[in-house]
């Protein structure tokens, strides 16, 4: 089946300091990548829609200088928190969805990364 | 405004028995349901998923049933077992935009 790799799982960093996440499709194309975050027991929240080679659709109130999103190839994106505050402190999850090998691959969740800002 | 709603925090079975989680929805555009198995720090596992025009799908001991008039759908899972204690989540497809949309989660455990 299909594959999201997700790097790093977990992540420290000083406030401040600006801080990357990778999610790569591993055995197929991914055409479209949707990131969330999470906040303890809460919902996986929606932050942003992007279509590789376009830029990223955010949703309402998230702050899209912020968080960075790139989807420069069909296997690669990248979000990037910069200007870390300990409120962006969560668990970033990323989903893929495009083809490979002649089948369609919908919604493949990598494996999360849980950001502390301290 | 939540437009998928779990309205049951947690559960708690017996293994043996049967689980029942339910979820609601607003949106009359989604088109397409499914259900995510969730642990601590990890991301959501597929379990099973319903097109809106369907009223019911099953997949080994699980079965998600629809009902469109109420906006309402199920995920039963039988008979439960202790590997299944874990977060599920709900989600809905815009059927225009392709996003997903969570529910809240219900934690569901199943005790030996």
């Amino acid at each position: 089946g299909a594959v999201v790799s997700q790097h790093p799982s977990w992540v420290i960093c000083k406030s401040g300091t600006s801080v990357k996440i990778e999610c790569r499709s591993l055995d197929f194309q991914a055409t479209t990548m949707f990131w969330y975050r999470q906040f303890p027991k809460q919902s996986l929240m929606l932050m942003a829609t992007s279509n590789e080679g376009s830029k990223a659709t955010y949703e309402q109130g998230v702050e899209k200088d912020k968080f960075l999103i790139n989807h420069a190839s069909l296997t690669l994106s990248t979000l990037t928190v910069t200007s870390a505050h300990p409120e962006d402190s969560s668990f970033y999850i990323c989903s893929a969805r495009g083809r490979g090998r002649g089948e369609y691959y919908g919604y493949t969740f990598g494996s999360g990364t849980r950001l502390t800002v301290v | 405004d939540q437009q998928v709603k779990q309205n049951s925090p947690s559960l708690s079975v017996q293994e043996g028995r049967i689980s029942i989680l339910n979820c609601d929805y607003t949106n009359s555009m989604f088109d397409y349901f499914l259900w995510y198995k969730k642990y601590p720090a990890e991301g959501p596992t597929f379990l099973i998923s319903i097109s809106s025009i369907k009223d019911k799908n099953e997949d080994g001991r699980f079965t998600v049933f629809l009902n469109k008039s109420a906006k309402h759908l199920s995920l039963h899972i039988v008979p439960s077992q202790p590997g299944d204690s874990a977060v599920y989540f709900c989600a809905a497809r815009s059927g225009n935009t392709g996003k997903l949309i969570f529910g809240q989660g219900t934690t569901l455990q199943v005790k030996p």
